[in-house]
């Protein structure tokens, strides 16, 4: 059982760069989240999806999109990167009725 | 949306109990209170949760005041793996639409 899985692991960008980071989970869990830890920080909520095809914003949406076209996968894009958005991306899944949320290992992105 | 208080930082010695606190003052009685840890370098991973009462696991209690208002999460024999950062957080029940963490307490266990 693979959980949550994070992809890729690792990217370096360029400044104005776009990409797209993609986090799968096999447990048919209807709420997906994206956070973004800086160095010494908590994890703050960029967007969450509480089912497919629905997205809301989180705590600091600028400069991110998503999409939830599948409910197993929930996709982050930044469309142009910034220095600023370099950091650790995870992603998180949960179900109404479930315990708690599943993480995955977590993406570090990095623009220069 | 119901903040949580957690000290920046603790320390505790090896085999030895550790009080993890967290102020909720503004909980709503639906709101349960989670409490997950992230280990160095991975993502955070559920300990415990409760309503009302207290709860224990194989990992950890979690004792909750009486007017729910702040909860305190108990590691019986503190072991070197258990060095991480604990987020105490608050979950409306029966919805998982806003889950946001705060800076959370940042444990350290000496040998």
């Amino acid at each position: 059982n693979a959980g949550v899985t994070q992809t890729p692991k690792f990217r370096v960008l360029k400044t104005g760069q776009s990409m797209t980071l993609l986090c799968a989970q096999d447990m048919n869990h209807e709420y997906m989240y994206w956070y973004r830890q800086d160095p010494g920080m908590g994890l703050r909520l960029i967007h969450y999806s509480v089912g497919e095809g629905t997205t809301a914003k989180g705590e600091v949406p600028d400069g991110y999109n998503v999409s939830r076209l599948k409910k197993q996968n929930f996709l982050l894009g930044l469309e142009s990167a910034a220095p600023s958005q370099t950091s650790v991306y995870f992603c998180a899944s949960t179900s109404t009725g479930a315990t708690s949320a599943f993480f995955g290992q977590g993406t570090r992105l990095t623009v220069v | 949306d119901a903040k949580t208080t957690q000290p920046n930082s603790m320390e505790s010695n090896e085999e030895e109990p550790v009080h993890l606190p967290c102020n909720h003052s503004t909980i709503s009685g639906t709101d349960y209170i989670h409490w997950y840890r992230q280990l160095p370098s991975q993502g955070p991973e559920y300990v415990i949760h409760g309503l009302t009462s207290n709860v224990n696991n194989r990992m950890a209690s979690l004792a909750i005041a009486e007017d729910r208002k702040s909860s305190t999460l108990i590691l019986h024999r503190a072991t070197l793996r258990d060095a991480a950062v604990y987020y105490c957080i608050l979950n409306y029940g029966g919805s998982q639409g806003n889950l946001i963490f705060g800076k959370g307490t940042k444990l350290s266990v000496k040998p």
